[in-house]
């Protein structure tokens, strides 16, 4: 079947700009995760949605960050006014319930100029 | 909070030769998780250990997690050019099963 998408696979924005980051997790998937990764370096966990539940946002790094998952599957990550610092990769992911095995997405590239 | 170092940042080997990458963590960990990541791809699950002194093998790979369950390693024999890629830990801690905290990764680079 298909594997999680991500939309769109590149992004250019204006410091300032706000942005909007789409996931669509595997169909069944209960889990699903928002993760960065900046050029050359790990992956850094910034939220993490559980079918009903609150989801934790433990890692988001500040307020100009959230995070929606409407009807338990798409997710949207919404930066507010960019900062060149907030250019990296963003990587979704998700996993079935009962599952430990992560499925991440292509990523999307978000560039801050 | 929670930080798990990985060891070593990039490696280069000659094909053929034996790597071996690290992951430590200061606390205990429920289990953990080894992705790999091809150059311009993203994670790929690898396997997941839980087990303390847990051992288990994929074809030329080798994960170990080790018995206080605070470290774990990854050991490729005879590596091959298709082996190339950033390898990380995901470690979770106990009760928080569903949340991984990744390592920093260790880049493979191999030549003939």
């Amino acid at each position: 079947g298909a594997g999680v998408s991500q939309s769109p696979s590149n992004k250019v924005t204006e410091k300032g700009k706000d942005v909007e980051l789409r996931c669509d997790p595997i169909s069944g998937h209960t889990a699903l995760y928002w993760y960065r990764q900046s050029l050359g370096q790990g992956l850094e966990f910034l939220i993490y949605f559980q079918g009903n539940s609150a989801p934790d946002k433990s890692g988001l790094p500040s307020d100009r960050f959230s995070a929606e998952r409407t009807g338990g599957s798409v997710s949207t990550l919404t930066i507010q006014r960019t900062q060149q610092e907030d250019s990296a990769v963003y990587l979704c992911a998700s996993r079935r319930t009962g599952s430990y095995e992560q499925y991440f997405g292509p990523g999307t590239r978000l560039t801050v100029t | 909070g929670q930080q798990v170092m990985q060891i070593p940042q990039y490696q280069h080997v000659q094909e053929g030769e034996d790597f071996t990458t690290y992951c430590n963590s200061s606390t205990t960990l429920s289990n953990i998780q080894w992705y790999k990541q091809r150059p311009g791809g993203h994670p790929v699950f690898l396997i997941q250990l839980v087990k303390s002194g847990e051992v288990k093998k994929q074809k030329r790979l080798t994960f170990q997690f080790g018995e206080a369950k605070k470290n774990s390693s990854l050991h490729i024999t005879a590596t091959q050019t298709t082996d190339v890629g950033t390898y990380f830990c995901g470690a979770s801690l106990a009760g928080t099963a569903s949340k991984l905290t990744f390592g920093t990764g260790t880049r493979l680079q191999v030549t003939l």
